[in-house]
Formats: C-alpha cells, structure tokens, sequence
C-alpha cells in the first residue's frame, strides 16, 4: 500500500541553522508528493510540492527535491527562522482515485 | 472569507449524542475530503468524495458518516459520539485537474471535538 515516513520530532534549532526534514515513501504507481506545514491553530497549507522524479519544488526558501531511486522527497532550508516554527508534514498522491497520504509530521521550532 | 470553510470551529459534545461538522467550500473543486487529526498520528483519511454521487471510505471510517449535500458542501456526522473520537477535524479540497494526480489540497481551518 501506500505510506509515508518522515523523521519524528520535535527538531530543535538555533535561528539561521540548517534544516533538514527526512520522508520517505512507499506508493503504487508514480505518486506527487507534497510538503505541507501547519502553524499553531491553523489548517495545513501547501509548503511544495513535485510532480516527477529529479523534480526539485521550492517555496520560502524550502526545497525538496524528488528523488525516485531513494523513495525521498526531504525538506531542506538553508537558514531558518524563528518564524518557520510549526509542523511540517510530507504527503504522497497515488493510486486509485488519487487520494493523499499523510505522514505523522515532523515539528519543528527555531529558537532565537 | 476562507476558500475552504468549517462549523464549528470547536464544539464540546457528550458521549452518545449526534454531532454534524460542516464544511463548505468556494474554490469549485470536485474533490472533498475529511481526515482527522491526533498528536503523533498525523492525518488520517475518514471519507473522501469526487463527485455528489461519488462517496467513498478512508482507512477509520468506523463511527462516521458523510453527506455531499451539494459540490460544495461535505458534512461530517458521529452518529454516536464516543471520547476516542475527540480530535482536530479538517476538512479539504482538491481538483481533478489532469487526472487528479498533480493537483494539491486546500484546507479549512478545522474544527476541535472534545467528546466528555
């Protein structure tokens, strides 16, 4: 079936740190894959996403990059911000009907 | 005003009584979506719906059910309430698009159910 699997949390960085969030998947078929993050009591709205292997999707100076050979699609930004404090969560498409799978979220929080 | 838009935003329900979460939407997609969220859990799917006609369950459809009372509007109903289904609740959309596969998901706001 299809899955998702990113690191657990919570990550916890000094403003202007490097980040890196791992998900890897497992789908039938060729799936999309997202990031979408979630900030304190808000809905979850789209970070980026990548629709085809070697795909890099960049957004806020996030980028994920999708990598077919590995089954990954990990988040990256090169400075972080105390305001990037949230729950990132990656997200596949695929399979009949194209519903969208979760994984369990990764929080994260940036300290000054 | 919100694309995607849920009632209540929280609601404090006893066990056994029915509850409906509602859910409306103004983007114009076809494709309508309830998951549930817990800590550690992450989002799991309860009922998605492509099409008024077209209901179909997620992986923890027990003790739920779903009306698409129109394209826009996807209601979420506990027959029964029972605390373990205290939660955050949210509600999305998507587009078909070409073939429905590239296409993102919006969400509401969600909406807070404690069950006592």
């Amino acid at each position: 079936g299809n899955s998702v699997t990113q690191m657990e949390g919570p990550v916890t960085l000094s403003e202007e740190a490097f980040l890196t969030i791992n998900c890897t998947y497992t789908a039938t078929g060729y799936p999309s894959l997202f990031w979408y993050v979630q900030y304190p009591g808000e809905g979850l709205q789209l970070l980026l996403k990548a629709t085809k292997a070697d795909d890099k999707g960049s957004n806020k100076g996030f980028e994920a990059t999708y990598r077919k050979e590995t089954t990954s699609f990990h988040l990256e930004k090169g400075s972080v911000q105390v305001s990037d404090s949230a729950v990132y969560f990656c997200a596949l498409k695929a399979g009949q009907g194209f519903s969208f799978i979760f994984g369990k979220g990764t929080r994260l929080l940036v300290k000054p | 005003d919100a694309d995607v838009t849920q009632t209540p935003r929280n609601r404090i329900t006893k066990t056994g009584k029915r509850i409906m979460l509602e859910c409306s939407q103004t983007k114009g997609h076809d494709r309508m979506y309830w998951y549930r969220q817990d800590p550690g859990l992450g989002l799991r799917l309860i009922y998605y719906s492509f099409d008024v006609k077209d209901i179909n369950k997620g992986e923890i459809s027990d003790g739920y059910s779903v009306s698409r009372q129109a394209q826009a509007k996807f209601s979420l109903s506990l027959e029964s309430a029972i605390p373990n289904q205290t939660a955050l609740y949210f509600c999305a959309t998507s587009d078909t698009g070409t073939g429905g596969r590239n296409t993102e998901a919006f969400f509401g706001q969600g909406t807070r159910l404690t069950v006592v």
